[in-house]
């Protein structure tokens, strides 16, 4: 089993849609999670942190299931700009050992 | 914050040449970060520092990939001879290594080597 999987889609979704992304990761001792943006040709940046009560930002919650070692993303009424790749991150046992799923590219359609 | 800053954005090179990548972390970070990325492979880590010690390196592809970081506000990946296979984007980036903090990455190199 992979470190960290993602299902690399692409979703194509209509504007207005709510759309989930899961990440699963294998090492039940890892301690931090964050969902990161990347649009093309540019840096990854942070979306939002996923704590262990689950935590919303705007249109967008995230959730974390330490039983079932999974993480979610989940956009609400997606917009045009949403367009982009949402890489999961996951922290190991040490703070150095970060671990990038591969991505999952979301295509919202007018 | 000036944030992870990066030099060259773009390097445009011939087969054989070194190429030295530069990276200023965000202050006050404990922790650096060189990775590589590309359409086949996505986001690889190469190597890691903390507290300007290099940690883990078992990225790097092959030894004529290096990495420095003589101080805390600056590192360096030097590719020596470069090949076409090394064309990637090569980001740099920097977190603090406690309070949950997450990644900043710098805007990334943009590597083409010919």
């Amino acid at each position: 089993r992979k470190e960290v999987e993602q299902d690399p889609g692409p979703f194509n979704v209509p504007e207005g849609a709510t759309v989930a992304f899961n990440c699963t990761y294998s090492n039940s001792a890892s301690q931090s999670f964050f969902w990161y943006r990347q649009d093309c040709r540019k840096e990854p940046k942070l979306l939002m942190s996923v704590y262990s009560s689950g935590n919303e930002d705007g249109r967008f919650t995230a959730q974390l299931n330490r039983a079932s070692q999974y993480i979610s993303l989940l956009i609400r009424d997606s917009k045009l700009s949403d367009s982009a790749t949402y890489l999961c991150v996951v922290i190991g046992g040490s703070q150095g050992n970060l671990i990038f799923g591969k991505g999952t590219k979301l295509s919202v359609k007018p | 914050d000036a944030g992870v800053i990066q030099s060259p954005r773009h390097e445009v090179t011939e087969m054989g040449q070194e190429v030295t990548l530069r990276c200023k972390p965000i202050s006050g970070h404990d922790y650096l970060f060189w990775y590589r990325q590309t359409m086949m492979r996505g986001l690889e880590l190469l190597i890691y520092f903390n507290n300007n010690v290099p940690i883990d390196d078992s990225g790097m592809p092959e030894d004529r990939f290096s990495a420095k970081m003589p101080n805390a506000s600056f590192s360096t990946l030097k590719i020596q001879p470069s090949e076409p296979r090394d064309s990637a984007v090569y980001f740099c980036a920097s977190r603090r290594g406690r309070d949950n903090s997450p990644l900043h990455f710098g805007n990334g190199t943009r590597l083409t080597v010919t």
